[in-house]
């Protein structure tokens, strides 16, 4: 069946330092979601991307979406404590099943 | 707006015992899915809806059962629990999935039910 393999599963950084998490997909996706979920809680929606070699940016996160639909990568710059948790990438299918990757743990050293 | 509730927090079954999460939202959503997360492996789709009346599987649903019959409500039940079903259940909703390019289809998740099956 359909995959989403991210990589790394966890990442340790100090404060200050950049994060990148990476998603790839066995298919081609119709859209890729980002999620964040703090320890003990629920996913929160970051963002969505949906056009082939799209980025966008929200203050110090940047998203990627690959040229052929089947990437996509969260780079953080310059992190800080907030930042902690588990990054999800989750892409969306010609169906109407979202696959979510495995996630990325972000633990951020002060 | 309460967005999306779950009941209950907590619950601890023994093997063989049935139960029903329930999932509620309030922001008139036609889509809602089941999610169960497990360390290590992300969240897995068991079932979702695409609107009342209108339920189809995910990744994970053997074990699992669901219904919808109104817009707002979206129960997960467990016919037979197994050790194996013990996680964290997520409910999530979001507008309609089928719509065109242009849409944010973010999908808004409950607070989650851990499930122990002993």
């Amino acid at each position: 069946g359909q995959q989403v393999m991210q990589i790394p599963q966890y990442q340790h950084v100090q404060e200050g330092e950049d994060f990148t998490t990476y998603c790839n997909s066995s298919t081609t996706l119709s859209n890729i979601q980002w999620y964040k979920q703090r320890p003990g809680g629920h996913p929160v929606f970051l963002i969505q991307l949906v056009k082939s070699g799209e980025v966008k940016k929200q203050k110090r996160l940047t998203f990627q979406f690959g040229e052929a639909k089947k990437n996509s990568s969260l780079h953080i710059t310059a992190t800080q404590t907030t930042d902690v948790g588990t990054y999800f990438c989750a892409g969306l299918t010609g169906g109407f099943k979202t696959i979510f990757g495995a996630g990325t743990r972000l633990f951020v050293k002060a | 707006n309460a967005g999306v509730t779950q009941t209950p927090k907590f619950q601890v079954l023994k093997t063989g015992q049935s139960m029903t999460l329930q999932c509620a939202q309030d922001m008139n959503h036609e889509y809602m899915s089941w999610y169960r997360q497990d360390p290590g492996m992300g969240l897995r789709l068991i079932h979702y809806s695409v609107g009342a009346g209108i339920t189809d599987q995910g990744e994970v649903p053997n074990g699992y059962n669901v219904s919808r019959s109104t817009t707002e409500d979206f129960p997960l039940r467990l016919l037979s629990a197994a050790p194996s079903q013990t996680s964290v259940y997520f409910c999530a909703s979001s507008y309609d999935l089928r719509l065109g390019q242009g849409g944010t289809y973010e999908q808004y998740f409950g607070p989650g039910t851990r499930l122990t099956v002993t």
